[in-house]
């Protein structure tokens, strides 16, 4: 069954620090992956998507992802963490022929100043 | 811009009180999504629109109803809200390039009483 997997419940890292969020997939054929921000008491928003070709991806806000077919992940990251980038992330995979949604439980990320 | 649009942002009503919730999107999207998310969980789909069908998924509880009188409206429907469906609910689009990539609103964030 096609599953996502964020093993980090929770994360606090240092304004300034570097940061990277864990997501692996279970989905056999190849896979649409998308990384999601949600702040407090707000929609998501797409942060990054892939579908084929580079296996890094750029997104908004100096986010990247990388995706490694051989570890089924997907792993978010920023070079320097900003106290605005603390929010709720969510990793998900598009199944099926109709493309559904499956998502892992989110990460909560906090900032300390 | 071109958005998708949900209304009220709060919405608080009584036991067993029915609520609508509204959503519109200019995108001109054809898939349109209603999600529930308690806190901290990752979004539950409760339904999706793909043009006209209506597709409900099967935990969906009968309490939940939803319309889609054109392209770029859609509505939820509780017709008897419990404690238990206190929750944000978030309207998503898709488009046609079936890539899987969904647009949120901002959510209405539903309190009962």
């Amino acid at each position: 069954a096609q599953s996502v997997t964020q093993p980090d419940i929770h994360i606090t890292v240092s304004e300034g620090a570097s940061l990277e969020l864990r997501c692996n997939y279970s989905y056999g054929a190849t896979p649409y992956l998308f990384w999601y921000v949600q702040s407090p008491g707000q929609g998501l928003q797409l942060l990054l998507k892939y579908f084929s070709g580079d296996t890094l991806v750029q997104g908004i806000k100096g986010f990247e992802a990388e995706f490694k077919r051989s570890q089924s992940s997907f792993n978010l990251r920023k070079p320097s963490v900003h106290w605005s980038d603390a929010a709720e992330y969510f990793c998900a995979v598009a199944a099926g022929n109709n493309r559904k949604l499956i998502w892992g439980l989110g990460t909560s990320l906090a900032v300390n100043p | 811009d071109a958005m998708v649009i949900q209304n009220p942002r709060y919405q608080v009503t009584q036991f067993g009180k029915p609520v609508t919730l509204s959503c519109s999107q200019t995108l001109n999207h054809n898939v349109m999504y209603w999600y529930q998310q308690k806190s901290s969980q990752a979004p539950k789909l409760l339904f999706h629109y793909y043009d006209k069908d209506f597709n409900n998924e099967a935990d969906t509880p009968d309490n939940f109803q939803s319309r889609r009188p054109n392209t770029s409206f859609c509505f939820l429907d509780i017709r008897s809200p419990g404690l238990g469906d206190a929750a944000m609910y978030l309207c998503a689009t898709r488009g046609r390039s079936g890539t899987g990539e969904l647009f949120f609103g901002e959510g209405s964030r539903l309190t009962v009483l």
